[in-house]
């Protein structure tokens, strides 16, 4: 059983719109990222997260310890915003040597 | 321009040989680590190297070899042991610092087995 959740698992988008993807996990985390996959394959970091919310540009990415869940969020998306975006963790204790990854989010935005 | 980079982009073997794949990085990270990427399935740990002449078994490492001997090269075998070699390998170096833990991945390797 994969321990990050993402959902949802494809995601449509005209150009313009607001885009939500969600991320959950299971157990305490040291870190959560937000990552960025284009079609040729190479991935981008786009985030690091411990806490709060940061923003770049027309991202915006949020994490709530308590709930063990984080949001990434596209403003005004633009067709150049589609990729696969995969949220990967860190958890806490004998496990933190490595990132531990989602599935990823397929989306895709239409002109 | 700092970069980690991976050779070749595509690689074809026949089953039953053994395969190396490069990973070369100039941005004098400790830690590289080698991934495998399947369809609708998360990335996997298949080694990592925290240091120059040490390396871990990640979660996936049967059928893989690894050597450390320069920081820069993070050198991936694929042997004949490994039963399902087809996937999409990346390789990744990551940065700490007090307020940062970045992954810096490379383009990739797309080995197909005939």
């Amino acid at each position: 059983k994969n321990e990050v959740e993402q959902s949802p698992q494809n995601l449509t988008a005209q150009e313009g719109e607001f885009i939500t993807i969600n991320c959950s996990y299971s157990v305490g985390i040291s870190a959560l990222h937000w990552l960025q996959q284009h079609p040729g394959g190479g991935i981008v970091s786009l985030f690091m997260l411990s806490s709060g919310k940061k923003k770049h540009g027309r991202l915006i990415a949020t994490i709530n310890i308590q709930e063990k869940h984080s949001s990434l969020h596209i403003t005004a998306s633009h067709p150049r915003d589609s990729a696969v975006y995969i949220c990967a963790v860190r958890y806490s204790g004998g496990s933190n040597y490595k990132l531990t990854f989602g599935k990823g989010t397929l989306l895709t935005v239409n002109p | 321009d700092g970069g980690i980079t991976q050779s070749p982009k595509y690689l074809f073997r026949k089953e039953g040989q053994n395969v190396t794949l490069s990973c070369e990085q100039n941005l004098n990270h400790d830690a590289m680590y080698w991934y495998r990427q399947d369809p609708g399935q998360g990335l996997r740990l298949i080694y990592y190297s925290q240091i120059v002449n040490d390396f871990q078994k990640g979660d996936i490492a049967e059928g893989y070899s690894v050597s450390r001997e320069k920081k820069e090269s993070f050198p991936l075998t694929v042997t004949s042991a490994q039963k399902n070699p087809t996937a999409f390998y990346l390789c990744a170096s990551r940065r700490t610092g007090m307020w940062t833990d970045t992954q810096y991945f490379g383009p990739g390797t797309r080995l197909t087995v005939l």
